[in-house]
This record gives C-alpha cells, structure tokens and sequence, in this order.
C-alpha cells in the first residue's frame, strides 16, 4: 500500500465548475499537508500548505485536512481553462523537507 | 529573481551509458533536493543537500547514482550506468535553510534511456 494514494484523472470539467481533489495517506504522523500545481514540462509549484487538521482558503482555492480519516482536499472555485495541469498533493513529518508526494491528478478544464 | 536553472532540458543516452545532470539553486538557498519524477508518478526525493553536505539520501540508488554539491552552491546528479527504469524527469529544487522554508523546483531534465 502507498502512503499517499491519489486518483490520477483524467478529471474534465467546463470552466466556472467547482473542483475537489482529493488525497487519503496511511501514515498517521504526518502533520504538514500541500498542494502543489504543475504544469506540462514544468516543475511543481506550491499552491497551499496547511499544519494539521482544519482549513485553509487562499482566493479561489481552499484546503482541507481530516487527520481522523487521513483525507485531504483541495477545492477550486469557478474553475479557469488556466488552472488545467496535475494538481500533487504532498505530506511531510517534518515541514518541507522529507515530503512523500501522491501520483497527481491531471485536471482539465474546459472554455 | 532567478528560480532554480537546470540543464540540459531533455537528454536521451543508450542503458548502460551515463549522464550527468547540473542545476543552480536560487541565490542565498542553503538547501538543495534533487528528485526523480517517473511518468504519471510523484516526485521522489533522491538526495538532500544543507550547504555542500548530504542530510538525506536513503532513497539514493548509490550503486549507480552519484551527486555533489561542491562549495555549497551548484550542484551535479549523475548516473553510471543508465538502466531503462531510470528514464524520468529530474528535478532540482532549493529552499533557505530549515524545514519551515518552501520549496522552489526547477523544470527539471527529462531523461530518456533506450
């Protein structure tokens, strides 16, 4: 079993909708939880980080944490055709150094 | 400013030949991460580097994989001799010291082993 598990998509859907991607992990003791977008032939960029469980809302995006289900979810509000590329989520004992990553879901979004 | 610059962008080689790759962190980042993302996989961390010494490399296949970071600022990731598992992108990252500090990734090399 992985420690991360993500579904890998493809997920298509037309611009304005409402996104939720979604992460479940196996190691309890990981307390820092990201998100990070990235796009074709480019290197990760972080989105969203959140310590422990609740949540966290940054404009358009908000980040979820239930550390009791060991699930974590990203939303997307009125999605943008710019927003298409993998979105990874990513977990850590330690803050961002050591980060276990999930597979990626690739998004699309459509005009 | 700058982001992390790697080179080259894309490389192919035949198994069993070996490759190197090069990447320069972000100015002032005492920390480097090189990892290995396998298509339709995530990112995994190879090495870490605080400064010119190695604080992580558990996940290193060290019997084929090398990497240096000589006077704590660039820093070279090779590979002797190339196996066809090996084709991935590699990606180099950096981030001011301490676990709190973000990290900023480069674009990576795309490696291709025939």
């Amino acid at each position: 079993q992985k420690e991360v598990e993500q579904d890998p998509g493809p997920l298509s859907v037309p611009e304005g909708a409402i996104v939720s991607l979604n992460c479940t992990y196996s190691n309890s003791a990981f307390q820092y939880f990201m998100w990070y977008r990235q796009y074709s032939r480019k290197g990760p960029e972080l989105l969203m980080y959140t310590y422990s469980s609740g949540n966290k809302e940054d404009g358009r995006f908000t980040a979820q944490v239930d550390k009791s289900s060991k699930y974590i979810s990203l939303f997307i509000r009125d999605s943008q055709p710019s927003d298409s590329a993998t979105y990874l989520c990513a977990m850590s004992k330690t803050g961002f150094q050591k980060l276990v990553f999930g597979t990626g879901t690739r998004l699309l979004v459509s005009p | 400013e700058a982001g992390v610059a790697q080179s080259p962008r894309y490389k192919i080689i035949e198994k069993r030949q070996s490759v190197a790759f090069w990447c320069n962190p972000i100015s002032g980042h005492a920390t480097l991460y090189w990892y290995q993302q396998i298509l339709g996989q995530g990112p995994k961390l190879l090495i870490q580097f605080q400064n010119n010494g190695v604080v992580d490399d558990s996940q290193l296949p060290k019997d084929r994989f090398s990497a240096e970071r000589l006077k704590g600022v660039d820093s070279t990731l090779k590979i002797q001799p190339a196996k066809l598992e090996d084709s991935a992108v590699y990606l180099c990252a950096s981030s001011l010291a301490g676990a709190s500090e973000k990290l900023f990734f480069g674009s990576g090399t795309q490696l291709s082993v025939l």
